[in-house]
């Protein structure tokens, strides 16, 4: 069981949007903007395409945004390419100078 | 561009210890940011192992304290993995990463992984 919760699997079809939810706790998520989302493709290291909850490194496309309220963070996907097919994690910092995932989502393209 | 590399032995003895080594290259490991451990079972999702500042703080996931050591090599600007008593849960694609200071990774290594066998 993951520290954060994400779910398991989302899909949509090109061109929609979907969003991607994160819920924490008042220790981690609640507490601090310090929410990062990853993808990974199959085989392939974790890319970083969103830090602070909403910021995006250079590189980034602009189709992908983060936000946050409460306890839960969330990752939106606008514009679905085939190639956003992966899977996403949250990770967010948790008090004590520790840092917690999620369990993962897996999204697909249909 | 910064570069991380992962090396150690692809396979460890039940009870034995893991060890693994990160190799930096295209900025000081001494300098700037905090570099880190993260792990994956295989099938499964990330599991922070652990951080440092070098010369100012090492922090490390509690579910692994007792068993974790993190060390830096500025000579050659690289650091260290450590992880004893190793079980069959501990086998993982093991990854290195740079933290930007914020606890986000933001450049990885490709990753190395690691079976426990008994």
């Amino acid at each position: 069981q993951s520290d954060l919760t994400q779910p398991a699997s989302v899909s949509g079809s090109p061109g929609q949007s979907i969003t991607i939810s994160c819920t924490g706790t008042s220790s981690d998520i609640g507490s601090y903007n310090r929410v990062s989302w990853y993808q990974q493709h199959p085989g392939k290291a974790p890319k970083l395409i969103i830090h602070d909850v909403s910021s995006r490194p250079s590189g980034v496309s602009n189709r992908f945004s983060g936000s946050k309220s409460g306890n839960t963070a969330s990752l939106t996907i606008s514009g679905l390419q085939a190639e956003d097919e992966a899977a996403y994690y949250c990770s967010s910092y948790r008090s004590y100078s520790t840092v917690v995932f999620g369990g993962g989502t897996k999204l697909t393209v249909l | 561009q910064v570069q991380l590399q992962e090396s150690g032995p692809g396979q460890v003895k039940s009870s034995e210890t893991l060890s693994l080594t990160c190799a930096v290259s295209g900025q000081s490991i001494s300098s700037d940011n905090h570099w880190g451990w993260i792990r994956q079972p295989p099938g499964k999702g990330l599991e922070w192992i652990g951080s440092f500042y070098p010369g100012v703080n090492t922090n490390y996931n509690p579910s692994l304290k007792s068993r974790i050591t993190m060390s830096i090599d500025t000579s050659n600007n690289q650091f260290s993995l450590k992880l004893t008593s190793v079980t069959a849960a501990d086998t993982a694609i093991y990854y290195c990463a740079r933290d930007n200071n914020r606890a986000a990774s933001d450049i990885w290594g490709q990753g190395t992984m690691v079976t426990v066998s008994s």
